[in-house]
């Protein structure tokens, strides 16, 4: 089974620059998640996709930060215009639906590493 | 606010020995662990899980323990290898929920 796809895995941008990520997730999975990950920090949820539908945003700093999943599969994450503090690792993850023999395990992708100088 | 941590930031263990990586967490009402393992420039992988109404869970050559009454929660990985090398997490959700709330993190080193 393919894991969570993303790209890309590294982006230089300076301050001010937008920049976006795309996320796959792996197929049937009908939540999509965007983390932020800190340099030793453990992820931070972004923003939760139930398909199409945006379940929980409440920690995405809209100002600067918007994400979409038009066709409840892909999934973009753009930021614009970056600061210096966005310089993190971005997760993608995913889960299958809740009750499924999996349970609520959610899957990540390897991260889109963003440096902003 | 809820949260959910480490007690040791950092662990070096020799090749061979066992290992045992704690996890603190305060909300009650979770009810669903899980352990990840984040290798150095890679995403978290996930390890072991397990659901309040449990005390212990094994995998292969990892057993998590589960004390509700402390709120506490531990990895334990029989014959560490440098392999195991990593930054290894604990993960909460509370029922019903896919929202998972990490800790900070334990580096394990394996000394060979």
């Amino acid at each position: 089974e393919a894991g969570v796809a993303q790209s890309p895995r590294y982006k230089i941008i300076e301050k001010r620059q937008s920049v976006a990520f795309w996320c796959n997730p792996i197929s049937g999975h009908a939540t999509l998640y965007w983390y932020q990950q800190i340099l030793g920090q453990g992820p931070k949820l972004l923003i939760q996709f139930q398909n199409n539908g945006v379940v929980d945003d409440s920690q995405l700093p809209k100002d600067r930060f918007s994400a979409e999943r038009l066709k409840g599969v892909d999934s973009t994450l753009k930021i614009q215009p970056a600061k210096l503090e966005d310089s993190a690792v971005y997760l993608c993850a995913s889960s299958p639906p809740y009750g499924t023999n999996s349970g609520n395990t959610i899957y990540f992708g390897e991260g889109s590493w963003l440096t902003v100088v | 606010g809820e949260s959910v941590g480490l007690h040791l930031p950092t662990l070096s263990v020799q090749e061979g020995d066992n290992s045992i990586i704690n996890c603190a967490y305060s909300n009650s009402a979770s009810d669903y662990f899980i352990w990840y393992k984040q290798e150095s420039g890679k995403g978290p992988q996930f390890i072991i899980d397990i659901r309040s109404n449990m005390d212990k869970r094994q995998g292969q050559r990892v057993t998590v323990l589960l004390n509700k009454t402390v709120k506490h929660l531990s990895l334990q990985i029989a014959a560490t290898q440098p392999g195991d090398s990593a930054v290894y997490f604990c993960a909460e959700n509370g029922a019903g929920s896919y929202q998972l709330t990490f800790g900070k993190g334990t580096k394990l080193s394996v000394i060979p």
